[in-house]
């Protein structure tokens, strides 16, 4: 079993706020991953990490940023959040090696109102 | 767009039949991966094939790569109304990076 966990679950937050999303996972993986996903909808890859220190953008641009300071923790931040922020965020992680499969979180739902 | 079309967006069957689920992606890959996603919720791994395999199995899946086309199937036989979820490929590309890529996903239902 995946040792993955993202908070909260779900965060109902007003316009403008600052709001910061949880991922931290136990496994020691290198490589952590942040998704967003729309109901019934494709996975856009918004933020990748390859690890400490190191963090990319994905092919869905984002007006959210990440940071990577210790391989447990990949924290997803709004600074002011809006109603078209409103999705489901997914975290993932994978350890490094091509033959590796990714564990998933059980998922942010964020609505903005 | 993005890397890994699945092909149907819908599919819907009976119990017992077989499901075929089809994918393209457009760039070099290490590897091509499926998951499976229950009612919105985190994806859950079911296979990997590597680039330089042709063919997999695992219990009542079978995926099957053909880089030449950039394109990749996954069946389940004998489906059952559990199988009923969301289906997707991912693609990691080669390099160090390890980008992993989601497609649109394919939504099948499996009515009892």
């Amino acid at each position: 079993e995946a040792d993955i966990y993202q908070t909260p679950r779900y965060l109902v937050i007003g316009t403008g706020k600052k709001i910061t999303l949880e991922c931290s996972q136990t496994m020691g993986h290198d490589k952590m991953y942040w998704y967003q996903q729309d109901p019934g909808m494709e996975l856009h890859l918004i933020h990748y990490s390859y690890g400490v220190n190191s963090t990319e953008k994905g092919d869905l641009s984002s007006e959210s940023t990440v940071s990577r300071i210790r391989t447990e923790h990949f924290p997803l931040t709004l600074e002011s959040a809006r109603p078209s922020h409103t999705s489901q965020y997914l975290c993932a992680t994978k350890k490094q090696g091509g033959k590796t499969e990714a564990f998933f979180g059980q998922g942010t739902r964020l609505t903005v109102v | 767009s993005q890397q890994g079309e699945e092909d149907p967006q819908a599919l819907s069957i009976q119990e017992g039949e077989n499901a075929t689920m089809n994918c393209s992606y457009k760039t070099s890959i290490n590897n091509l991966q499926w998951y499976r996603q229950n009612s919105g919720r985190g994806l859950v791994h079911l296979i990997l094939i590597r680039s330089n395999e042709r063919e997999k199995h695992s219990g009542r899946l079978r995926v099957t790569l053909d880089t030449s086309k950039k394109s990749s199937s996954l069946l389940i036989t004998a489906s059952r109304a559990a199988d009923t979820a969301s289906y997707f490929c991912a693609t990691v590309n080669q390099g160090g990076s390890e980008k992993l890529v989601f497609g649109k996903g394919t939504k099948l239902t499996v009515n009892p």
